[in-house]
């Protein structure tokens, strides 16, 4: 199996700028989530797919920030007039379900915003 | 609410020592899972283990070693005979058994293992 990716790695973005980050999970995994992490901290969920379907979402998710997963394959995940705040990590992740669910985790997307 | 404790923020070994790792958690889920993922400097968050909650059977995989004690509510990780390349952070989690998948972390224990 391809691991989960991510892209673009890094971005540098100025206040008030939209971007939008792309995941591709490992194939065949129908649960994909994200999650944000600063610096020293751990990861915190952010939403989650099950298919096509965001079935989570994080009161970490304010409405500038917004996930899609159309044909339940990739995601993205857009955040709209970024603050200073947003700077961090976005991390991918996505797992088979079931019984052994076990979420493998994407390269990271870093984010800083000037 | 569930929450992850690693007390240990950060911790400097000398390379061939043993290192344990501390994780407790809270939760009120019966059942649960949790888990050690290892994140070297590149940043990718690497699994380790999963660990349900009815089975608490210690683990040992090579120089890697899992004490789960649900009575204390802590999963520690133990290295053996650590090696420089297992300088990271390690980050313990856990999820829920009711439906819901996300997993909460703990703040993360740096390891520096100096040759």
């Amino acid at each position: 199996d391809t691991g989960v990716s991510q892209d673009p790695r890094h971005k540098i973005t100025k206040r008030g700028q939209n971007v939008t980050f792309r995941c591709d999970p490992i194939s065949e995994h129908n649960r994909l989530y994200w999650y944000r992490q600063t610096l020293g901290q751990g990861p915190e969920f952010l939403t989650y797919f099950q298919n096509e379907a965001q079935l989570e979402k994080s009161r970490l998710l304010s409405d500038r920030f917004s996930a899609e997963r159309p044909k339940g394959s990739f995601s993205t995940l857009e955040i709209q007039r970024t603050e200073q705040g947003d700077s961090a990590m976005y991390l991918c992740a996505s797992s088979r379900g079931g019984a052994q669910e076990t979420q493998y985790f994407g390269p990271g997307t870093r984010l800083l915003v000037l | 609410a569930q929450k992850v404790t690693q007390a240990q923020t950060e911790i400097s070994v000398v390379e061939k020592e043993d290192v344990t790792l501390d994780c407790v958690y809270e939760t009120r889920d019966t059942t649960y899972y949790l888990f050690w993922y290892k994140q070297p400097p590149s940043g990718e968050l690497v699994f380790l283990i999963r660990r349900n909650s009815f089975d608490e059977q210690n683990e040992i995989s090579g120089r890697y070693s899992w004490n789960f004690q649900k009575s204390t509510s802590s999963f520690n990780f133990t290295i053996t005979a650590s090696q420089v390349v297992d300088s990271a952070v390690y980050f313990c989690a856990l999820s829920s058994g009711a439906g819901s998948y996300q997993l909460t972390f703990g703040k993360g224990t740096k390891l520096s293992v100096i040759p």
